[in-house]
């Protein structure tokens, strides 16, 4: 069993749509939580970052971590086509750590 | 947010000959960089660890004679491959941590 699974998607929404991306795990030792946006070609930028299980608010975007379940989720709000991108989840024991588990990424497009 | 640059962003070579990949902090001190490689329409594989000072730590499967890393200074670490074959092109990206991972836009290696 891998350590993070991820839809792969891909995911096509209409502009302005709520999108949903999420990720489950398997291991219960990991405390952080984070979400980077990768644009085609490009390296992946940092969206959000949780600690522990909780919500966290950033604009458009809220991430939420279910620790009982070993799911966590990205919610994306009126969805814009700069968004289309391939998101991964990660997480980790530490922020800093190598020991950084990425899921294989969903791949979204939101549709003008 | 931390910046981080990568030099070349894309490079084609010639198999057998050996390229270097430059991954520079711009605006803060990084005591740790990381390696990854990324395959189309996968995920994020950690290569090595590197610590200024020190021998990089390298994943299980990595050879560390055929991929070259030097954490010279604390804002620049070095990737060189050496006698590519073009089952190394791939898509090469860079990270550095502070109190978080911030990636570099990583560097797109043809072997011909």
């Amino acid at each position: 069993q891998k350590e993070v699974e991820q839809d792969p998607g891909p995911l096509s929404v209409p502009e302005g749509a709520i999108v949903s991306l999420n990720c489950t795990y398997s291991n219960s030792a990991f405390q952080y939580f984070m979400w980077y946006r990768q644009y085609s070609r490009k390296g992946p930028e940092l969206l959000m970052y949780t600690y522990s299980s909780g919500n966290k608010e950033d604009g458009r975007f809220t991430a939420q971590v279910d620790k009982s379940s070993k799911y966590i989720s990205l919610f994306i709000r009126d969805s814009q086509p700069s968004d289309s991108a391939t998101y991964l989840c990660a997480m980790s024991w530490t922020p800093t750590g190598n020991q950084f588990y990425f899921g294989t990424g969903t791949s979204l497009t939101v549709i003008p | 947010g931390a910046v981080v640059s990568q030099h070349p962003s894309r490079v084609i070579c010639k198999s057998g000959t050996s390229v270097k990949i430059e991954c520079r902090s711009l605006d803060f001190q990084a005591t740790t960089m990381f390696w990854y490689r990324q395959f189309p329409k996968q995920s994020l594989m950690l290569m090595a660890t590197s610590n200024e000072g020190s021998k990089a730590t390298y994943e299980q499967g990595v050879e560390k004679d055929k991929f070259l890393i030097n954490h010279a200074s604390l804002t620049l670490s070095t990737l060189t491959v050496t006698s590519a074959h073009p089952e190394d092109s791939s898509f090469y990206i860079c990270s550095a941590s502070d109190n978080q991972q911030y990636f570099g836009p990583g560097t797109r290696l043809t072997v011909t």
